[in-house]
């Protein structure tokens, strides 16, 4: 089965500074990468997804990245701001693969911004 | 309006009793899931209804038996509760199987002492 490694699992930042979270994937069937948030005693929510025949996609200050031939993808956060900080997940299937497939979550990244 | 509700939030029981957490999605979707996340934040699937089919059933202990009314519902039931059991369970829904986006309830936090 898919199997996705998170780094790094805590990260701490000064505000305005840029975040970046890595994730790798071992199933090259995969082909949909979604990030979701976390926030304190809330459910995790999307925040960005991309699909494999893309490479970059961006939405104001997030950006996320994907390398296919490596099976590496990124989260890219920018100006960071004290309400970013959350726990997020990456995570990998294989989109139309059939019912029996699912999401596989990396460990979480914890996301400190100070102020 | 709340979109994926699950109840109870908190939830604190003796080892040996039996409980159960309800979940509702008001989204019209087809699919629908059970996750559990451990104190390390790690997120597992556990169960997956499609249409009130089960999909998706991971290796979990006989003693969770998901149940799904309709396709608006799926509620989660654990005999004979064990102290490992103690986690947060995350009710959650998608258009379709595998299709996109997850819609995540707030959570259920299961204390079992």
């Amino acid at each position: 089965g898919e199997n996705v490694e998170q780094h790094p699992s805590t990260l701490s930042v000064q505000e305005g500074d840029s975040a970046v979270i890595k994730c790798t994937y071992s199933d090259s069937a995969s082909n949909y990468f979604p990030w979701y948030k976390q926030e304190l005693g809330k459910g995790p929510q999307l925040i960005i997804d991309i699909r494999s025949n893309v490479g970059e996609k961006k939405d104001q200050r997030i950006a996320v990245t994907l390398n296919k031939t490596a099976k590496h993808f990124s989260l890219h956060i920018t100006e960071t701001q004290p309400e970013d900080s959350a726990v997020y997940f990456c995570a990998a299937s294989i989109m139309g693969g059939g019912s029996n497939y699912k999401l596989t979550f990396g460990k979480g990244t914890l996301l400190t911004v100070n102020p | 309006d709340t979109a994926v509700s699950q109840t109870p939030k908190y939830l604190v029981t003796q080892m040996g009793n039996d409980k159960s957490i309800k979940c509702e999605q008001n989204l019209g979707h087809d699919t629908m899931y059970w996750y559990k996340q451990d104190s390390k934040k790690f997120l597992k699937i556990m169960f997956s209804y499609n249409n009130k089919e089960l999909i998706i059933n991971e290796t979990v202990p006989n003693r969770f038996s998901p149940k799904s009314p309709d396709k608006a519902h799926l509620n989660l039931h654990i005999n004979s509760l064990e102290l490992g059991d103690s986690a947060v369970y995350f009710c959650a829904s998608s258009q379709r199987p595998n299709t996109g986006e997850l819609f995540f309830g707030e959570g259920s936090r299961l204390t079992v002492l």
